[in-house]
């Protein structure tokens, strides 16, 4: 069964530093999406990404977050100047049709900030 | 605006018996689509189902049943004879039609013991 691939599981920052987590969709999918979760808490939608650009995103996605899908296979969360509080895990996650259908998610990246 | 409100935290059940976690919704449209996922102790979320507001007849898959009522606004899901692998994360989540997002609820942690 296709998977959504998500690279690495588990990165450990400091704070300020930048960081790209990475995701490879499902190949025949059209949207993209990314989730967080802080530790013990319920699942937060971040951003989506139809046609290279964003469609929607929330209001946790202030200006230290960017996302790309720099070669047509991966799609990436990159955070500009992480703080304590980005420590969470961080969801990937494809659909094929727009995201009423459900998605794929990815295993996830937990993401930690020292 | 969306909600969604699963009111148990924690439930503990002893194997083999039968277990309901309740989800409750908020929503102002009238299509939209109710799913469960599964987040097991290694953290990745598991599709388990999806049910548009047309479609309120009952579901059952093996051991897992949802029962839809639009009456009460209710997504409830009934796990039959639990096993110690149903201990996980259980989220109810909510997306309206024609936009991505998903709004999950809090989650219900499930421990089966044996």
């Amino acid at each position: 069964e296709p998977e959504v691939t998500q690279t690495p599981s588990h990165q450990v920052t400091q704070m300020g530093q930048e960081v790209i987590l990475r995701c490879v969709p499902i190949s025949n999918h059209l949207y993209f999406y990314w989730y967080r979760q802080i530790l013990g808490q319920k699942v937060e939608f971040l951003v989506s990404f139809y046609n290279n650009e964003i469609s929607e995103k929330s209001e946790i996605f202030d200006d230290q977050f960017s996302v790309e899908r720099p070669d047509g296979s991966n799609f990436t969360l990159k955070i500009r100047s992480t703080k304590l509080e980005d420590s969470a895990m961080y969801f990937c996650a494809s659909s094929r049709m727009e995201g009423s259908y459900g998605y794929t998610f990815g295993s996830g990246t937990r993401l930690t900030v020292v | 605006a969306q909600k969604v409100t699963q009111a148990q935290t924690e439930i503990s059940v002893v194997e083999k018996e039968d277990v309901t976690l309740d989800c409750v919704y908020e929503t102002r449209d009238t299509t939209y689509y109710l799913f469960w996922y599964k987040q097991p102790p290694s953290g990745e979320l598991v599709f388990l189902i999806r049910r548009n507001s047309f479609d309120e007849q009952n579901e059952i898959s093996g051991r897992y049943s949802w029962n839809f009522q639009k009456s009460t606004s209710s997504f409830n899901f009934t796990i039959t004879a639990s096993q110690v692998v149903d201990s996980a994360v259980y989220f109810c989540a909510l997306s309206d039609s024609g936009y991505s997002t998903l709004t999950f609820g809090k989650g219900t942690m499930l421990l089966v013991s044996p």
